[in-house]
């Protein structure tokens, strides 16, 4: 099963704005990962957040993690054409060795 | 490191036909990793080893799908025989610990059995 559920399934957004993903999911985890899948291409890691944090960055990247709510959102600030893929959450949790991956949310951002 | 290797990156075959995909893992990485890719069902993992050794392989669709990991450094899915809802991408990941730092994934093969 999916643990990881994505939200919105799809996003189109102007080039320029902010674009805001939202992940939850339903048990303890040691850490949240975000990925990015380019058209015909394989998943590419983007940032991963431990449960111990609340907030990260990387470039443009922001990632948030609320472990209360279970909870994260990926920012994507001043968004460009070259952005347009599908970002996966994905959670590492407590009791397994392997990832789970969510469904997916299509952002496309229009030039 | 060249990355996670698949090969081929496309694939038709007819239906009955035998399917060998084939994946190089990242040198050092401990787990690799299966997962075919569909519109309908999303990602799903279909069968992953660590330290070569098949540890689950609950996700693997029914008996005409196997998974060998003959060393570190190779692994096939193999589909036998082959059915038109195969058709799909098939990732392959390699990672070190399992998701402690991330996985890191191949571009893929895209299946289609006619």
């Amino acid at each position: 099963s999916q643990q990881g559920e994505e939200d919105p399934q799809a996003l189109s957004i102007q080039e320029g704005e902010n674009a805001t993903m939202n992940c939850s999911y339903k048990t303890s985890i040691n850490n949240l990962q975000w990925y990015r899948q380019n058209s015909g291409r394989g998943l590419v890691h983007l940032i991963l957040i431990r449960s111990n944090e609340r907030e990260k960055h990387s470039g443009r990247l922001r990632v948030t993690l609320d472990t209360s709510k279970k909870s994260s959102s990926l920012l994507i600030t001043a968004s460009r054409a070259a952005d347009t893929a599908s970002y996966f959450c994905a959670t590492d949790q407590n009791a397994g060795n392997m990832l789970t991956f969510g469904g997916g949310t299509r952002l496309m951002v229009k030039p | 490191d060249a990355g996670v290797i698949q090969s081929p990156r496309h694939e038709v075959t007819e239906m009955g036909q035998e399917v060998t995909l084939r994946c190089k893992p990242i040198s050092g990485h401990d787990y690799l990793f299966w997962y075919r890719q569909t519109m309908m069902r999303g990602l799903e993992l279909l069968i992953y080893f660590n330290n070569n050794v098949p540890i689950d392989d609950s996700g693997m669709p029914e008996d005409r799908f196997s998974a060998k990991m003959p060393n570190a450094s190779f692994s096939t899915l193999k589909i036998q025989p082959s059915e038109p809802r195969d058709s799909a991408v098939y990732f392959c990941a390699s990672s070190l610990f399992g998701g402690r730092y991330g996985y890191t994934f191949g571009s893929g093969t895209r299946l289609t059995v006619v």
